[in-house]
C-alpha cells in the first residue's frame, strides 16, 4: 500500500513562511490533498491538488508537486497564530480512500 | 454545509466492555469511513461502507466492526474494548464523484 511521510513539527514566526513537506510512494494518487486539524475539531480540507498539476495556489497556500520525486509541499505565506494546527497530506486512492501521513504539528511564535 | 455528527466528544470504557461509536451525516453520501488518529500515525482507515449494509475492511480492522442499517448512520463497534484502543476516532463522508471527504469532530475513547 501507499506510503505517506511528514516531518512531525515546524515552528516559524509569526509572518514568516512556513513550508510544509511531504513525500509518498504510489504514483497513482489521482488527488493529493493538505487537511488542517485545529485542537478538538475534526479535520478540514485546506486545498488539494490534480496529480497533473505542478503547482496550486490560493491566498496564502501555494501547493508544489513534484512528481519525479513524489514530493508535495504546502507553504503558507505571512504565518499568523491562527495558523497553529496539524497539518496532514493524503493521498487518494481506489474508492476514495485516502491513505494520510503522520501529520505536521505547526507552532506559530509571537 | 454538510454535517457530520459523532455521538461522543469524548468517552471513557473499561476493559472488555462492548463500545458503540455513532456517526451520522444529512447530505445522503453514499461513502462513509471510520479512521482512528494515533499521534505520528495520522490517519489510519478501519471499515468503510459503500452502501446500506455493505462494509469493507480498511487497513487496522481487527478488534473493531461495524453496521450501516440506514445510509445516513455508520457505527463502529468495539467488541471487547482493550486499552490499545484508546485513540481518536474519526467518521469521515464522501459523495461518489467528488473529491472532498467531510470529517465529523472525533471521539476521544479512553479504554482503562
Amino acid at each position: 500500500g501507499e506510503d505517506v511521510e511528514q516531518s512531525l513539527f515546524l515552528s516559524v514566526r509569526e509572518g514568516d513562511s512556513s513550508v510544509i513537506n511531504c513525500t509518498y510512494t504510489d504514483s497513482s494518487s489521482t488527488y493529493l490533498y493538505w487537511y488542517k486539524q485545529e485542537p478538538g475539531a475534526g479535520l478540514q480540507l485546506l486545498t488539494y491538488i490534480f496529480s497533473n498539476m505542478d503547482m496550486k495556489q490560493d491566498q496564502r497556500l501555494t501547493v508544489l508537486l513534484n512528481k519525479k520525486d513524489k514530493h508535495l509541499s504546502l507553504r503558507i505565506a505571512d504565518t499568523q497564530t491562527g495558523d497553529s494546527a496539524i497539518y496532514f497530506c493524503a493521498g487518494a486512492r481506489a474508492g476514495n480512500m485516502l491513505t494520510f501521513g503522520g501529520g505536521t504539528r505547526l507552532m506559530v511564535k509571537p | 454545509d454538510v454535517k457530520v455528527t459523532q455521538s461522543s466528544r469524548y468517552l471513557v470504557k473499561r476493559t472488555g466492555e462492548k463500545v458503540f461509536l455513532e456517526c451520522v451525516q444529512d447530505m445522503d453520501h453514499e461513502n462513509m469511513f471510520w479512521y482512528r488518529q494515533d499521534p505520528g500515525l495520522g490517519l489510519r482507515l478501519i471499515y468503510f461502507s459503500y452502501d446500506v449494509k455493505m462494509k469493507e475492511k480498511g487497513d487496522i480492522p481487527e478488534g473493531y466492526s461495524v453496521s450501516r442499517e440506514k445510509k445516513e448512520r455508520f457505527s463502529l463497534i468495539l467488541e471487547s474494548a482493550s486499552t490499545n484502543q484508546t485513540s481518536m476516532y474519526l467518521c469521515a463522508t464522501i459523495t461518489g464523484g467528488s473529491y472532498e471527504q467531510y470529517f465529523g469532530p472525533g471521539t476521544r475513547l479512553t479504554v482503562t
